[in-house]
């Protein structure tokens, strides 16, 4: 079972580039890394998800290193909307296999 | 809004008590999952069910059930409620059973325990 950490908070400006990393060490074989983003009273809202290496999608980047015991979420070019909390979710479901959230990571984008 | 509706929004409970939330997933959605939600915890994956079948199974208490009927709603029921399990319940709904796949989750089901 993945344990998965992430910094508690990140402040950054408006037009900014922003790396949020998460940390799982003990990620299995079969795990995916997904990221999702959360606003207050709201259910989180799926970002991005990958396995292995870089994926890139309309609104985000995620890397992924050979040994998969990490992951970083990257936002290019953030606004005061993209204020929010992130979490990266690890698992896999079937076979006894569990899913594990991150701890999240508060972003607070200023002007 | 990600058509993932939940019932009710908010439940005010004694200790003790049985409560169960509803959760109907997005159209044509198989899968659902059952998600808490607290201060001290975290987000915390509860259990997954696909097309009716329990499919995964992650930190749920003995006192927690919860099925999908055929219909493909879910429901959770929580029993002999205690302060600790004032959260915040999150049901989510995909369509294939992986969930590396993107889940939609509904509003939510804030619960108070007291």
């Amino acid at each position: 079972l993945a344990k998965t950490t992430q910094p508690i908070s990140m402040d950054s400006y408006e037009g900014q580039e922003v790396n949020i990393t998460c940390s799982h060490n003990n990620i299995a074989t079969n795990d995916y890394i997904t990221w999702y983003q959360q606003f207050p009273s709201q259910g989180p809202r799926f970002i991005i998800q990958g396995y292995k290496t870089k994926v890139t999608n309309e609104v985000a980047s995620l890397f992924i290193p050979a040994d998969r015991k990490s992951s970083t979420l990257s936002l290019p070019r953030v606004s005061l909307s993209d204020t929010a909390v992130y979490y990266c979710l690890v698992g896999f479901t079937g076979g006894g296999n569990k899913l594990t959230f991150g701890t999240g990571t508060q972003l607070k984008v200023e002007l | 809004d990600s058509g993932v509706t939940q019932t009710p929004k908010h439940l005010i409970t004694a200790t003790g008590q049985r409560v169960t939330l509803r959760c109907s997933p997005r159209s044509g959605d198989l899968s659902v999952y059952w998600y808490q939600q607290s201060l001290d915890q975290g987000l915390q994956f509860l259990i997954q069910y696909y097309n009716g079948e329990e499919r995964a199974k992650g930190n749920i208490l003995e006192r927690f059930s919860a099925q999908q009927f055929p219909d493909l709603h879910s429901e959770l029921n929580l029993s002999s409620l205690e302060l600790g399990d004032s959260a915040l319940y999150f049901c989510a709904s995909s369509v294939v059973p992986e969930p590396y796949n993107e889940q939609f989750f509904g509003p939510g089901t804030r619960l108070t325990v007291l």
